[in-house]
């Protein structure tokens, strides 16, 4: 079974703190993506990564960094949070083009 | 701009009745569509379609898919309260098989 994990289930932050979320993954995937999901908007794209160093803007990766240095790793960094970066935020992994991507629990976010 | 609509956005049902959900997509460089289920955490992977009218089947869900018309059903016949859940509809595009998302469609199955 593909296993993702993100490092924490629920995270309160401050305003203009640098904010680290993790997202590890055990399949060898070569695609890893963070989206954020906010009620009545879904599931938004942040940044993705088709291999390690890679990376390429999603749909929405205004305030928002990543970093790939291993395979298996993937991490999303808000530089300077701000309060609209309050979220849900889901990291997914996926092999290519014909399987699935692979979800982990998600991290709640709140930037007080 | 890749596009993916669901609907309805909300369901109210009864233990035993049949929903079938919408998801119609307007995305460049299609690859595939597939269906998620959400309840209190991760998105769960359903079913992934990548050819027309080749329905796809798991116990009392099954999914097909119109590449003609762009878009796809979700059937759940005899709806028991475990189908309660936020499903979700994706377009894949691209080499990397980046999605787009609908809104996702709340379902409450009511006993």
């Amino acid at each position: 079974d593909v296993k993702v994990t993100q490092s924490s289930r629920y995270l309160v932050k401050r305003t203009g703190e640098k904010v680290f979320l993790e997202c590890v993954q055990d399949m060898d995937h070569e695609n890893m993506f963070w989206y954020r999901q906010d009620p009545g908007l879904g599931l938004r794209l942040i940044y993705f990564s088709y291999d390690v160093k890679m990376k390429e803007k999603g749909d929405i990766p205004e305030g928002y960094s990543v970093s790939r240095e291993k395979k298996e790793r993937f991490s999303l960094i808000l530089e300077s949070a701000s309060t609209n970066q309050t979220s849900m935020y889901l990291c997914a992994s996926g092999s290519d083009s014909n399987q699935p991507q692979h979800f982990g629990d998600g991290t709640r976010l709140s930037i007080l | 701009e890749d596009k993916v609509v669901q609907s309805p956005l909300s369901l109210v049902v009864h233990e035993g009745d049949t929903v079938t959900l919408n998801c119609s997509y307007e995305v460049t460089n299609f690859r595939s569509l597939l269906w998620y289920k959400q309840e209190k955490k991760a998105p769960t992977f359903l079913f992934m379609l990548t050819s027309s009218g080749i329905e796809k089947k798991s116990g009392r869900l099954s999914s097909i898919l119109d590449k003609k018309e762009l878009f796809s059903i979700l059937n759940i016949t005899a709806t028991q309260t475990g189908d309660s859940a936020v499903y979700l509809c994706a377009a894949a595009t691209g080499a990397n098989s980046k999605l787009t998302f609908g809104k996702g469609i709340t379902l409450s199955v009511r006993p």
